[in-house]
């Protein structure tokens, strides 16, 4: 049971937009930024925004993340092929002084 | 660019210790400091512990607390990931990454290596 709470699914066509929430509490997304990660099936997961809503440099402007209160959502604009991932939230969390993931979402492009 | 390399694939008996090395190049993990993440066969992730060497003593998740030991040699960019007292439950691909320690994301990440627990 993981402390970050994501639908284990989601879908969309090429040039759709998806959304993905992720759903905390008080201690970690409450109180701290949220991080997403995107990971392809045998590969390392690989960063793709932090501090809620910042984008290293390389990833796309597709990619774009937002923070409210207690959840924090991902949005992929333009979908593409490419974008078939499974997805990740975490966020720090203080009571538990250390960090905690969401359970991950499968993105099937159709 | 960083990069983060780690050991190769372990096949140990249930009971034993293994200890998973993460070399980094092309940039130093003092101030960022080095996460352990692990994920089992067909599961998430999970947040083992992290190091930040300026900053002291390393953290672990409540979980892991007492089987998992992390350390880094600075004169070497090595970090090290030991956990002990093996069972099947603890067959997983093992991720170092830098950062996560106190917040900050998990910008570079290793290969990843595999820990199979059998006997």
């Amino acid at each position: 049971q993981s402390v970050l709470t994501q639908p284990p699914s989601a879908s969309g066509t090429p040039g759709q937009r998806v959304t993905i929430s992720c759903s905390g509490g008080s201690s970690n997304i409450g109180s701290n930024t949220v991080t997403w990660y995107k990971q392809v099936p045998g590969t390392a997961p690989k960063l793709l925004i932090y501090s809620s809503d910042q984008r290293p440099s390389g990833v796309p402007d597709r990619f774009s993340g937002s923070k409210s209160g207690t959840s924090g959502s991902l949005a992929i604009s333009g979908l593409q092929s490419e974008d078939e991932a499974k997805y990740y939230c975490a966020a720090w969390d203080d009571s538990l002084s250390g960090v905690v993931f969401g359970g991950g979402t499968k993105l099937t492009v159709l | 660019q960083v990069q983060l390399v780690q050991s190769g694939a372990e096949v140990k008996r249930p009971g034993s210790s293994v200890k998973v090395s993460c070399k980094a190049s092309g940039g130093t993990f003092s101030n960022f400091g080095i996460s352990w993440v692990r994920q089992a066969p067909g599961q998430g992730l999970e947040w083992m512990g992290g190091i930040v060497p300026i900053f002291g003593p390393a953290g672990y998740a409540r979980k892991f607390h007492g089987r998992v030991t992390i350390t880094a040699d600075e004169s070497t960019n090595i970090a090290y990931m030991e956990l002990t007292s093996l069972r099947s439950e603890d067959t997983a691909v093992y991720y170092c990454a830098r950062g996560g320690f106190s917040g900050g994301p998990l910008d570079y990440w290793g290969q990843g290596t595999l820990v199979a627990v059998s006997s």
